[in-house]
């Protein structure tokens, strides 16, 4: 199994760009999520879903934008990229939203 | 609000020292997790808890419920141990039920 896995690991945007960061998972997990990684702050949830078709806003969603429309994959797309976006992020995966959850490597995103 | 407090921020050991980190937190929760996040970046998770005590390896997790307190220890530390550790909270109802809350995180450093 690959676990969890993104893409890509580093990106470089300028402001108002648009993209999609990648994260795809093969252990049939129910529970996807996004979150953001910031010096000097805990891990902060910006979206997450409970299974295909279903998705819910954390803690600080806007900027951000996700579907998810196979079990496998759960795509973050920022819609205009601005500098408070420069940030790690990571997708998480766990069988349901309780209990252990699986890390992919990061996206370290910078917007200029 | 739901507040995940840990200390120390910083912790720098002698090999072979027995390690505490602490996490405290301000709401009723169903569970616990500890991670770790490597120097490179990723992120594994380390335990799982709801109650009392799980051991793996040299390392220990326990939690208080009653005093809304956790402890990770790791005895007989090594170089190989120095990461950051982060305590994270899942709430114990509602519709944040799926949503973690994390700590800043303890960074630890073992020298040989």
């Amino acid at each position: 199994n690959a676990g969890v896995t993104q893409t890509p690991k580093f990106q470089v945007l300028k402001t108002g760009q648009s993209m999609t960061l990648q994260c795809a998972q093969d252990m049939n997990h129910e529970y996807m999520s996004w979150y953001r990684q910031d010096p000097g702050m805990g891990l902060r949830l910006i979206h997450y879903s409970v299974g295909a078709g279903i998705t819910d806003q954390g803690e600080v969603p806007n900027g951000y934008n996700v579907s998810r429309s196979t079990t496998e994959d759960f795509p973050l797309r920022l819609l205009s990229a601005a500098p408070s976006q420069t940030s790690v992020y990571f997708c998480a995966s766990s069988y349901s939203g309780r209990n252990e959850q699986y890390f992919g490597p990061g996206t370290r995103l910078t917007v200029t | 609000k739901n507040e995940v407090e840990q200390s120390p921020q910083n912790l720098t050991a002698q090999e072979g020292e027995f390690i505490t980190i602490n996490c405290s937190y301000s709401v009723g929760i169903s569970a616990l997790h500890w991670l770790q996040q490597h120097p490179g970046g990723g992120i594994v998770s380390l335990f799982m808890l709801s109650s009392g005590k799980k051991k793996h390896g040299r390392l220990i997790a326990t939690i208080n419920i009653q005093e809304k307190h956790s402890s990770l220890h790791i005895t007989a530390s090594h170089p190989r141990d120095s990461a950051v550790y982060i305590c994270a909270v899942r709430p114990y109802s509602g519709a944040g039920s799926y949503q973690l809350t994390f700590g800043k995180g303890t960074k630890l450093s073992v020298i040989p």
